[in-house]
């Protein structure tokens, strides 16, 4: 099965400055990878997702860059504001026969004002 | 267009009691998925379902757990003669075919 490693499982930023969280897969068969953001007492939500087919994405603060060769993708979030404290899940899966999502452990961000 | 519903958001159970956690996926979503999270700790998978079929419950103990999703109605994760180690947030994501996630609230359950 795949195996996810996400690095680190804690990060504390000052307000301000960017954060990066990397995560590493083992199947070179995976084509689809979200992140997904955790607030306190809630359901992960989908903040951004890349393909396969394409090395960067960027959505306002946040971008997903990809490397397939070496099998890791980044979190990159810019300018950070306290409000994006939470814990930032990786995830990676293969979308064909049928989708089966393995996540990665977890990264807690804190941004300090 | 409403999220994932789950329902409910918390439960409490006395030990060998049974809990029912459930799932209406958001509209025109086929696909659901069940997963378990403890405290400080990441998402584990439990159980995939398409309509009436189970297709992926690798994650899923052999005892006293089971799940379905009926031809109507929600999905229902079912847990027997619940535990304490049952105690955790469950989660119930669903998808159209070939997109990412959406996830619900979760159902926080505490066996007591």
């Amino acid at each position: 099965g795949e195996n996810v490693e996400q690095h680190p499982s804690t990060l504390s930023v000052q307000e301000g400055d960017s954060a990066v969280i990397k995560c590493t897969y083992s199947d070179s068969a995976s084509n689809y990878f979200p992140w997904y953001k955790q607030e306190l007492g809630k359901g992960p939500q989908l903040i951004i997702d890349i393909r396969s087919n394409v090395g960067e994405k960027k959505d306002q603060r946040i971008a997903v860059t990809l490397n397939k060769t070496a099998k890791h993708f980044s979190l990159h979030i810019t300018e950070t504001q306290p409000e994006d404290s939470a814990v930032y899940f990786c995830a990676v899966y293969w979308v064909g026969g049928y989708q089966k999502v393995t996540f990665g452990t977890g990264t807690k961000l804190q941004v300090i004002p | 267009n409403a999220g994932v519903m789950q329902n409910p958001r918390h439960l409490v159970r006395r030990r060998g009691q049974e809990a029912r956690l459930r799932c209406s996926p958001m509209k025109g979503h086929s696909h659901v998925y069940w997963y378990r999270q403890l405290p400080e700790e990441g998402l584990k998978f439990m159980v995939y379902l398409q309509k009436e079929n189970i297709i992926d419950e690798s994650g899923m103990p052999k005892e006293r757990f089971s799940a379905e999703f009926p031809k109507e109605g929600p999905s229902i994760l079912r847990i027997q003669q619940v535990v304490r180690g049952d105690s955790a947030a469950y989660f119930c994501a669903s998808s159209p075919e070939g997109k990412g996630y959406t996830f619900g609230s979760g159902t926080r359950l505490t066996v007591v």
